[in-house]
């Protein structure tokens, strides 16, 4: 069975500072990685995923197979970057279903 | 207005009853989910299905059930066989396996109480 772990429960940064937000995961496959947001108030959404190897909001995610880690980085986090974030993974098959980390909530501080 | 709708947001429920949690798409999905989130543990997969008239168990099934007659509805049932049913529920959808992209589009979730 697949496994997602994220370390950090919570995590502040100040304004301006980079962020990096850890995610390792366990699982025989060949996985697909994504990244989901939850801001206050509003629905959990997709960031990114690992495939489209896109920068969403300044966010990037390597797939790091050697080291089973999808961490999520930004260079310079603003404060409207404070939110709930959850690392997930998809195996590999017909089965299409996501198992999620337990989440880290960044608070980025003036 | 199109997504996930969840119903009821709040339920308060006396112990030993069941109860059922609705939740209804309108994005023409062919998969949705249920998901179980508890404080410092993520989101649990309770049920999803894939398609209509099927649907698997996820890895915390026990005391939950669920139907998919429609392509647009997928209830959960909290039975009474659910030792620790208080907890905020998600719905979720997402399109078919031949067009997976792992995008999983949810609703603003019901939160049960059981008094």
């Amino acid at each position: 069975a697949q496994r997602v772990t994220q370390p950090e429960k919570l995590l502040s940064v100040f304004k301006g500072a980079p962020v990096e937000l850890k995610c390792n995961y366990s699982y025989s496959g060949s996985p697909e990685l994504f990244w989901y947001v939850q801001y206050s108030r509003q629905r959990l959404q997709l960031l990114l995923r690992h495939i489209s190897r896109e920068s969403i909001k300044g966010f990037t995610a390597d797939l790091n197979k050697g080291e089973t880690s999808f961490h999520l980085k930004k260079p310079f986090a603003q404060e409207e970057d404070s939110a709930m974030y959850y690392c997930a993974l998809s195996p590999s098959g017909s089965a299409r279903q996501l198992t999620f980390g337990s989440g880290t909530q960044l608070t980025v501080l003036p | 207005d199109g997504g996930i709708t969840q119903s009821p947001k709040y339920l308060f429920r006396k112990e030993g009853q069941n109860v059922t949690l609705s939740c209804e798409q309108n994005l023409n999905h062919d998969a949705m989910y249920w998901y179980r989130q508890d404080p410092g543990q993520g989101l649990r997969l309770i049920y999803y299905s894939q398609i209509v008239n099927d649907f698997q168990k996820g890895d915390i099934a026990e005391g939950y059930s669920v139907s998919r007659e429609k392509k647009e509805s997928f209830p959960l049932t909290v039975t009474s066989a659910q030792k620790n049913p208080t907890a905020f529920y998600l719905c979720a959808s997402s399109s078919g396996e031949a067009s997976w992209t792992g995008e999983l589009f949810f609703g603003e979730g019901s939160r049960l109480t059981v008094l």
